[in-house]
């Protein structure tokens, strides 16, 4: 079956602008995760989505970051205002169920480049 | 807070066994995870040990955990190209769903 989708794969931006990024998890499964991967560093965790419970946003760097996720599916990470230290790749990964034994499964990334 | 550290590089020639080392801090680890990455590619779930298991054996991947001093290792056995990668490693503590990973080790092989 498919994997976790993300689009787009790269997006590159002006300083100041805003920038949506979306993650299409697998089907079914009910967690989410978003990441941060900056140039030699680890995933460094930004937000997690499990079911209709609130999120976790403890990961978020500031206040110009938001997520949403639609209908237990679709998620889109906002990017306000965009930094040029927010040019990083943006891994999403889903799992099947809140367990932390679950196998999170990555999609590919959206490299961002913030000019 | 929880800490994950590895090596930054590794080399080595093909057929030979690669180990990859990291350590971790946070004493309530559950679960500890070896993900590869290849180039332009999303992370890909080697496998995983559970805290209680001291070694875990998958075809030519074999994972040693040392809870005392808080050590994990990757021992890829008869290494090849294809396995040249980005390692990382990764630890989920009790309550906490997102992973905390390394900063990854590159595994260069050499023909």
């Amino acid at each position: 079956g498919a994997g976790v989708s993300q689009s787009p794969s790269n997006k590159v931006t002006e300083k100041g602008k805003d920038v949506e990024l979306r993650c299409d998890p697998i089907s079914g499964h009910t967690a989410l995760y978003w990441y941060r991967q900056s140039l030699g560093q680890g995933l460094e965790f930004l937000i997690y989505f499990q079911g209709n419970s609130a999120p976790d946003k403890s990961g978020l760097p500031s206040d110009r970051f938001s997520a949403e996720r639609t209908g237990g599916s679709v998620s889109t990470l906002t990017i306000q205002r965009t930094q040029q230290e927010d040019s990083a790749v943006y891994l999403c990964a889903s799992s099947p169920r809140d367990r932390s034994t679950d196998t999170q499964y990555f999609g590919p990334g959206t490299r961002l480049t913030v000019l | 807070g929880e800490d994950v550290e590895q090596s930054l590089f590794l080399s080595v020639r093909e057929g030979d066994s690669s180990v990859i080392n990291c350590t971790y801090t946070d004493s309530s680890s559950t679960y500890l995870y070896w993900y590869k990455q290849e180039p332009g590619a999303g992370l890909q779930l080697l496998t995983y040990i559970f805290s209680n298991m001291d070694m875990k054996q998958d075809q030519r991947l074999t994972v040693l955990l040392n809870k005392k001093d808080k050590h994990l290792s990757l021992r890829i056995a008869d290494t090849q190209t294809g396995d040249s990668a980005i390692y990382f490693c990764a630890e989920s503590g009790t309550g906490r769903r997102a992973l905390t990973f390394g900063s990854g080790t590159r595994l260069q092989v050499q023909p």
